[in-house]
């Protein structure tokens, strides 16, 4: 499995676009890239995935260059019920597999 | 609706003494997943089921049992819990694909004495 690496901790204010990167370097030809968030004490929740280029939601954009190394989460104006932990995952899409979560990003928006 | 229910949701109990902790879900999926998650250490994987009668060691599996003897059910199984064991837990499923997007539960927050 790819390791991921995302930084620790992000401020934003409401508002703004919030963009959190996440580096996988080691990542696979299967492997796809899936993001969640997760608020205290409750389960993390699926914001979106992708293989390639971009992917949009109403929730979320994700972006991952030609060598998908690495990706970017952006969230469009942020609120302040956007402040949680966010995750980057990666791994296969088929199959059973083992899942490896990271640290994750706790992001902080300010009013 | 479709969701994955664990109980119970809360549990103190004493160190020895076994206990489990039930998920079921509703979607039909083939995988599913335990977790824990721990202050500063994010959320690690116990075990996973790939389908029933089919599961495997995650990164955390020691001091933990399961089984899949049902495709909805995915019971956790602690046969002699330990204080360390004190975490809070997270039953997780998808569809046929282990990549799919998981479906997490509410969580299980167990304190071990």
């Amino acid at each position: 499995l790819a390791k991921t690496t995302q930084p620790i901790s992000m401020d934003s204010y409401e508002g703004q676009e919030v963009n959190i990167t996440c580096s996988h370097n080691n990542i696979a030809t299967n492997d796809y890239i899936t993001w969640y968030q997760q608020f205290p004490s409750q389960g993390p929740r699926f914001i979106i995935q992708g293989y390639k280029t971009k992917v949009t939601n109403e929730v979320a954009s994700l972006f991952i260059p030609a060598d998908r190394k690495s990706s970017t989460l952006s969230l469009p104006r942020v609120s302040l019920s956007d402040t949680a932990v966010y995750y980057c995952l990666v791994g296969e899409a088929t199959g059973g597999f083992k899942t490896i979560f990271g640290a994750g990003t706790r992001l902080f928006v300010k009013a | 609706e479709a969701q994955v229910t664990q109980n119970p949701r809360y549990l103190i109990t004493v160190t020895g003494k076994k206990l489990t902790v039930t998920c079921s879900q509703n979607m039909n999926h083939e995988y599913m997943s335990w977790y824990r998650q721990d202050p500063g250490l994010g959320l690690r994987q116990i075990y996973y089921s790939m389908n029933v009668e089919v599961t495997d060691k995650g990164d955390v599996p020691e001091g933990y049992k399961v089984s899949r003897k049902e495709k909805r059910n995915f019971p956790l199984i602690l046969e002699s819990p330990s204080p360390n064991q004190t975490s809070l837990y997270f039953c997780a499923s998808s569809p046929d694909r282990g990549g799919q997007p998981q479906h997490f539960g509410d969580g299980t927050r167990l304190s071990i004495l």
